[in-house]
């Protein structure tokens, strides 16, 4: 059964850079069949799509661009996890971010997400 | 303002059945057979419903059904249950530079 657990800090002053993780068990961040998400959801933008990477023989990277100026996508193999850096936030970041994986080209596993704040 | 346009809110008695339709273009539900549907109870993450247009993940119950029709994409919920009441919402793949488009989401209200 494959699940994803995130961590990171729920409330990041603007300007800084927001920092998540989730943690995959029951699969591989190195699957050849699958990709990794990142996806946040507020009542003002609804859902947002931010970006994903996935391994095919060699690392790929896809970002939104909305953010793709200030967005950083990771995997850690050794951990078995990949992280979302988002830079230079404002109030306008403020959402839950889910992680998710990417299979048959739709998301079929969600981590529990987090409601990050972004405030002085 | 979302890619994809979805009705606000449907509605409907037990045992009825629903349709949610969602409208793109031909850059993105017209393009490709890439359109997924999702389900969500407050609080909780997005559950996959269909994905491919049509095809149901192990485990999503049969009264769940996609197509497509040109540049729109729908969702029909046969047999309404209680526990269908949610939000749901679809999405695509897309030849745009953002990979992944969603809609704005539908609020089901099973009266």
């Amino acid at each position: 059964q494959v699940q994803l657990q995130q961590s990171g800090p729920g409330l990041v002053k603007p300007s800084q850079t927001l920092s998540l993780t989730c943690v995959i068990s029951g699969d591989s961040v190195s699957s050849n069949s699958a990709a990794w998400h990142w996806i946040r959801q507020s009542p003002s933008r609804g859902l947002e799509w931010l970006g994903r990477t996935y391994y095919r023989s060699k690392w790929y990277n896809d970002y939104a661009v909305s953010v793709k100026s200030r967005i950083t996508i990771n995997p850690d193999t050794s951990k078995n996890q990949f992280s979302l850096q988002l830079n230079s936030v404002t109030p306008e970041d403020t959402a839950v971010y889910s992680c998710a994986r990417g299979h048959h080209h739709a998301f079929d596993i969600w981590g529990q997400g987090t409601l990050v704040t972004v405030s002085s | 303002q979302s890619a994809l346009t979805q009705p606000a809110s449907v509605s409907g008695s037990p045992g009825q059945s629903i349709t949610i339709s969602c409208t793109g273009t031909s850059s993105d539900v017209g393009f490709y057979n890439y359109v997924s549907w999702y389900q969500q109870h407050p609080g909780k993450a997005p559950k996959l419903l269909i994905y491919d247009v049509s095809n149901r993940p192990s485990g999503v119950s049969t009264r769940f059904s996609g197509s497509k029709s040109d540049n729109t994409a729908s969702l029909t919920i046969s047999g309404l249950q209680a526990g269908d009441e949610a939000d749901y919402y679809c999405t695509s793949y897309t030849s745009s530079s953002t990979l992944v488009v969603f809609g704005g989401g539908t609020k089901l209200t099973v009266l």
